[in-house]
């Protein structure tokens, strides 16, 4: 497995406002996913975007993945004060368990 | 379904003890995780389990064992508890190899003094 590195690290943006988080890994993948902590709770799944897609939808997300850059990003659109947490991206290769390693975060905050 | 589910959700220990964390999941799922998180950190996995009876070493094992005697049941015991590992500890589950997303249990927040 390997790790995914998010940027920036904290994010602090007004609600109706979009967020941007990038995220940049090392080797290639299987597929890549991004997952959401809210503060003290375990991580939920977002979206999966598959090594051969370049851009994903689901609601207010936009995944986008470029494999020659090893580097993906997750756009929220319309944030909402509920969308206050950190965002973690795990990039998986084939194989190996599905064992997935996470990087530090985004922290972002949705102000009123 | 209760989904994934950890016991206890909170727990002090004094340097030395021992103790056993419990995940547990009834959606059949065949693979389980065990991850730790500290502080401003990303997850960090310790050891993980792709079926009943197996076990295998993730990033960080050193301190920690483990056992998948029943597929519903991932136990994580630390034998001799040491104040590096005052963490919170995630299990997780997924439901088999051709299937990625993780489902996360709340998590144990464990205090050694």
């Amino acid at each position: 497995s390997q790790q995914g590195e998010e940027d920036p690290q904290a994010l602090s943006i007004q609600e109706g406002e979009n967020a941007t988080m990038n995220c940049s890994y090392k080797t290639s993948i299987n597929n890549l996913q991004w997952y959401r902590q809210n503060s003290g709770r375990g991580l939920v799944h977002l979206i999966l975007i598959r090594s051969n897609e370049r851009e994903k939808h689901s609601g207010r997300l936009r995944v986008t993945l470029d494999t020659s850059k090893k580097s993906s990003s997750l756009l929220i659109t319309a944030s909402r004060a509920a969308d206050t947490a950190s965002y973690f991206c795990a990039p998986s290769a084939a194989g190996g368990g599905n064992k997935l390693t996470f990087g530090t975060g985004t922290q972002l905050k949705v102000e009123l | 379904n209760a989904g994934v589910t950890q016991t206890p959700k909170f727990r002090v220990l004094k340097t030395g003890q021992s103790m056993t964390l419990l995940c547990a999941q009834d959606m059949n799922h065949e693979y389980m995780y065990w991850y730790r998180q500290d502080p401003g950190m990303g997850l960090r996995l310790i050891h993980y389990s792709v079926g009943e009876g197996t076990t295998a070493k993730g990033e960080v094992p050193d301190g920690y064992n483990v056992s998948r005697l029943k597929k519903q049941n991932f136990l994580l015991g630390l034998e001799s508890a040491a104040p590096s590992q005052t963490s919170v500890y995630f299990c997780a589950s997924v439901p088999t190899s051709g299937y990625n997303e993780q489902f996360f249990g709340p998590g144990t927040r464990l205090t050694v003094l």
